[in-house]
């Protein structure tokens, strides 16, 4: 079955710098990539996403990239506030929908000021 | 419709007795999928549903685990002879035929004694 790896497990920036997070899939048949927020206590929320058609997709301060010949894809955030410190998960779904995501093991984002 | 519901939001059990979880998903979604997350992982996929049918279990979905969707709208999630093992958060989520993307619920809490 697809396997995702996420890196770092653990992320802190200053407020103002940039945070990457890198996951890498193993199922070339994935075609669907999500991105969930979880403040503590809280449910996962989706925050982007992006669909094999596209290399890249951004959204305000959050940007996604998609390499599918060397299957990863990262989520880039720029000029981070202490609010989106969080622990953030990709994701992979295979077969063309949401029907089943295998996720990441999480990064923990630590925004200092 | 204000989101994804799940009951209880705690559960503290004993070793050996049976347990059942509500969900509600959001009233037009008929897609439901529970999802298993323990401290510190990524959610782990357990089963979904289109409508009332289930459409796939997970291995990791023992023989105690059984869920239902009877009605095509609310469904429950029965663990039979708890055991310590299946202490974990159990979040529910849900979304629209041919839409990407889940809004979870904010999670059962079980906690085996």
């Amino acid at each position: 079955g697809e396997n995702v790896e996420q890196h770092p497990s653990t992320l802190s920036v200053q407020e103002g710098d940039s945070a990457v997070i890198k996951c890498t899939y193993s199922d070339s048949a994935s075609n669907y990539f999500p991105w969930y927020k979880q403040e503590l206590g809280k449910r996962p929320q989706l925050i982007i996403d992006i669909r094999s058609n596209v290399g890249e997709k951004k959204d305000q301060r959050i940007a996604v990239t998609l390499n599918k010949t060397a299957k990863h894809f990262s989520l880039h955030i720029t000029e981070t506030q202490p609010e989106d410190s969080a622990v953030y998960f990709c994701a992979a779904s295979i077969g063309g929908t949401a029907s089943k995501l295998t996720f990441g093991t999480g990064t923990r984002l630590q925004v200092t000021l | 419709d204000t989101g994804v519901s799940q009951n209880p939001r705690h559960k503290i059990t004993k070793r050996g007795q049976n347990v059942t979880f509500r969900c509600d998903p959001i009233s037009e979604h008929n897609r439901l999928y529970w999802y298993r997350q323990t401290l510190g992982q990524g959610p782990e996929f357990l089963t979904y549903f289109q409508n009332e049918a289930q459409l796939e279990k997970s291995r990791l979905l023992s023989d105690r685990f059984s869920a239902e969707r009877p009605k095509g709208s609310f469904s429950t999630l029965e663990i039979q002879r708890t055991e310590q093992g299946d202490s974990a958060m159990y979040l529910c989520a849900s979304s629209l035929p041919g839409r990407y993307g889940y809004t979870f619920g904010s999670g059962t809490r079980l906690t085996v004694v």
